[in-house]
C-alpha cells in the first residue's frame, strides 16, 4: 500500500525558508512513472497546486509563486522535497505531498496523498 | 490562468437524496478534470478523473460528467460518509488550478 508522509518545521520566521519532505513508501520514486507534488491549502481555505517533480528531475512550478519554490528528489531516499523562500503569514497552510499521473501536457490527477502538515509563519 | 467556478459554495442534502454539484471553467479544458472529496482533518480523496472515470474503490454511486467548461459531480443516494467539501481540479492547461470547493451538508 502506497504511504507518503510530509515532515518538518511546524513553526517558520517571516522571511526564512520553509522546507519539507516528503518520504514514499510502498512505491519506488525512480521506478514508477508518476510525478510527485505539492498542495497547500490555508486555514478555512481551497487547495493551491504549488509544484511537481519526476524522478529525473524535470519539474513544473506554479508561477503564482514565482521564483520562490524549489523541488527536489532523492531517489536513493525515496523522497522529495520542497523548499519556499522569503515566507511570509500567506504561506501559512496545510502542506500536502501527493502522487501524481502523468498527464499528456503536465502531471494530472493526484491519487494518494499524504496527511498533510501544518506549517504558521510568525516570528 | 484558468478559474475554476464551483457551485453552489454550500448544498443541503437529505441522506438517500442526490445530489448534483457543478464545475464551471473559464475556458475549456476538454475532459483533463477530476473530483475530489474532502473530510474535515484530512487530506483529499481522489473521486474522479478524466471527467467521468472513477478512481479505485470509489462508490458506483458517485459520477462524473461533462466536457469544455461545464462538468458535473453526481451523488446518486447520499450516504452519512458523503457529507463533505467537494473540489474539481483541471489539469489541461499550466497551471493547473481548483475550485473553490462545494460543501454537501445534512438537511
Amino acid at each position: 500500500q502506497l504511504q507518503l508522509q510530509e515532515s518538518g518545521p511546524g513553526l517558520v520566521k517571516p522571511s526564512e525558508t520553509l522546507s519539507l519532505t516528503c518520504t514514499v513508501s510502498g512505491d519506488s520514486i525512480s521506478s514508477s512513472h508518476y510525478y510527485w507534488g505539492w498542495i497547500r491549502q490555508p486555514p478555512g481555505k481551497g487547495l493551491e497546486w504549488i509544484g511537481s517533480i519526476y524522478y529525473s528531475g524535470s519539474t513544473y512550478n506554479n508561477p503564482s509563486l514565482k521564483s520562490r519554490v524549489t523541488i527536489s528528489v532523492d531517489t536513493s531516499k525515496n523522497q522529495f522535497s520542497l523548499k519556499l523562500n522569503s515566507v511570509t503569514a500567506a504561506d501559512t497552510a496545510v502542506y500536502f505531498c501527493a502522487r501524481q499521473y502523468p498527464g499528456s501536457s503536465q502531471p494530472d490527477a493526484l491519487d494518494y496523498w499524504g496527511q498533510g502538515t501544518v506549517v504558521t509563519v510568525s516570528s | 490562468e484558468i478559474v475554476m467556478t464551483q457551485s453552489p459554495a454550500t448544498l443541503s442534502v437529505s441522506p438517500g437524496a442526490r445530489a448534483t454539484l457543478s464545475c464551471r471553467a473559464s475556458q475549456s479544458v476538454g475532459s483533463n478534470l477530476a473530483w475530489y472529496q474532502q473530510k474535515p482533518g484530512q487530506a483529499p480523496r481522489l473521486l474522479i478523473y478524466g471527467a467521468s472515470t472513477r478512481a479505485t474503490g470509489i462508490p458506483a454511486r458517485f459520477s462524473g460528467s461533462g466536457s469544455g467548461t461545464e462538468f458535473t459531480l453526481t451523488i446518486s443516494s447520499l450516504q452519512s460518509e458523503d457529507f463533505a467539501v467537494y473540489y474539481c481540479q483541471q489539469f489541461n492547461n499550466w497551471p493547473q488550478t481548483f475550485g473553490q470547493g462545494t460543501k454537501v451538508e445534512i438537511k
